[in-house]
């Protein structure tokens, strides 16, 4: 069944503890990208990879990174977790990049710091 | 700066109806617009599309209409049902875009 997997679903962590959100899909995309969800503003884009080795920043990039060292993985990394980083993400594939195919999304990681 | 702007947080429809949901965007690069639908606990899930070229672009019950000159683009869910009820998303990209920028969401309630 072809479907991007994130893990762990729910994560309830303290500031400052470093947390590895983990992304793979198994469609052989080339795009991968991280998205946050927040009330009243949508789903934001965080980081996203054209390929392997190939990423770079999207909207809200503050606090974490990525990377892309195999074309089915796109892990989220959280240094130092803050409050404000306790949200709902999302990672998403597409063939090539999303102007005009459509985003596979994954069930969504939801994420509390406290 | 929210490009694509859903202005109507919420929608109650009862079942059978027309279901209308809006859109709107500031960015005239946008040539291709999207629309996602989320149910709770799940991802968004692609469900229809149009390109900028086209007007309209239909699939079942589901109907997008672009305004180009409003920069406005719309939803139609006819008939409507009660497992309609979910968040739709809009959202766009332009070929030099390497993402879809999303709007903020619309809950639909569809009530049998």
């Amino acid at each position: 069944e072809a479907q991007v997997t994130q893990n762990p679903r729910y994560l309830i962590t303290v500031t400052g503890k470093k947390l590895t959100v983990t992304c793979s899909q198994n469609m052989n995309h080339e795009y991968m990208s991280w998205y946050r969800q927040d009330p009243g503003l949508g789903l934001r884009q965080i980081y996203y990879s054209m390929n392997v080795e190939v990423t770079d920043k999207g909207d809200v990039p503050e606090g974490y990174k990525v990377s892309r060292k195999e074309k089915r993985n796109f892990p989220l990394i959280l240094e130092s977790p803050s409050p404000n980083q306790t949200s709902l993400y999302f990672c998403a594939s597409s063939l090539m990049r999303p102007n005009t195919g459509e985003l596979f999304f994954g069930e969504g990681s939801r994420l509390t710091v406290l | 700066d929210q490009q694509v702007k859903q202005n109507s947080p919420s929608l109650s429809v009862q079942e059978g109806r027309i279901s209308i949901l809006n859109c709107d965007y500031t960015n005239s690069m946008f040539d291709y617009f999207l629309w996602y639908k989320k149910y709770p606990a799940e991802g968004p899930t692609f469900l229809i599309s149009i390109s900028s070229i086209k007007d309209k672009n239909e699939d079942g019950r589901f109907t997008v209409f672009l305004n180009k000159s409003a920069k406005h683009l719309s939803l139609h869910i006819v008939p409507s049902q009660p497992g309609d009820s979910a968040v739709y998303f809009c959202a766009a990209s332009a070929i030099s875009f390497q993402k879809l920028v999303f709007g903020t969401g619309t809950r639909l309630l569809v009530s049998p």
